[in-house]
């Protein structure tokens, strides 16, 4: 069975700290697929990174980056100098390759102090 | 087309009345999907469509809900029947299936308040 735990209910960080958000899953699957989504206030899911079970590459993106490590079925998500605008809940889901839906977490709510 | 797009964004409804809502996915996607959220927890998996076939629907599906996707266009979502643990957004979201799974972009969602 596929599962997600996003151990970390909710953070709050002051403006220009670094935050790292923690996202461990569960799969038989050696194929599959990991994702990280923003859902701020408004409510759309807003899609951030795809990264599939070959690649272990960490990623960044900006103040976004992203580490993969396979060995502890993790997939933790960091964010640099955070900014008020980061405050958002955010998610990160599973799913199988060639999969029919996405397995998600229940999320971190991220709060960023000015 | 800048996004799925779902309507309404909001509603409230008697207990016992039928609501449908209704979701425009991205053009050319060919997957939708429907996903229910309640209050403090991630997006739970309702159903999807591969253009326009019903190919899953969870077992959270029950038969009060039904799923339609004509034409493989936009999708709408009906509850019959409405009962207060319904209350929940309800969100739709697209994506283009090419042999492997790729990202899902989601709507805003429709809120829906059974009182």
């Amino acid at each position: 069975a596929q599962k997600v735990t996003q151990a970390q209910t909710e953070i709050s960080v002051v403006e220009k700290e670094d935050v790292t958000l923690d996202c461990v899953y569960e799969t038989r699957d050696t194929t599959y697929y990991l994702f990280w989504y923003k859902q701020p206030p408004s409510g759309e899911l807003v899609f951030l990174i795809r990264r599939n079970s070959f690649d272990e590459q960490n990623e960044i993106s900006g103040r976004y980056s992203w580490n993969f490590q396979k060995s502890t079925s993790s997939f933790n998500f960091t964010i640099t100098a955070s900014q008020v605008v980061d405050s958002a809940v955010y998610f990160c889901a599973l799913s199988e390759y060639t999969g029919n839906q996405f397995y998600f977490g229940t999320g971190t709510s991220l709060t960023v102090i000015p | 087309d800048t996004g799925v797009s779902q309507n309404p964004r909001h509603k409230i409804t008697k207990r016992g009345q039928n609501v449908t809502f209704r979701c425009d996915p991205i053009s050319e996607h060919n997957r939708l999907y429907w996903y229910r959220q309640t209050l403090g927890q991630g997006p739970e998996f309702l159903t999807y469509f591969q253009n326009e076939a019903q190919l899953e629907k969870s077992r959270l599906l029950s038969d009060r809900f039904s799923a339609e996707r004509p034409k493989g266009s936009f999708s709408t979502l009906e509850i019959q029947r409405t009962e207060q643990g319904d209350s929940a957004m309800y969100l739709c979201a697209s994506s283009l299936e090419l042999g492997v799974n790729t990202e899902a972009f989601f709507g805003q969602g429709t809120r829906l308040t059974v009182v």
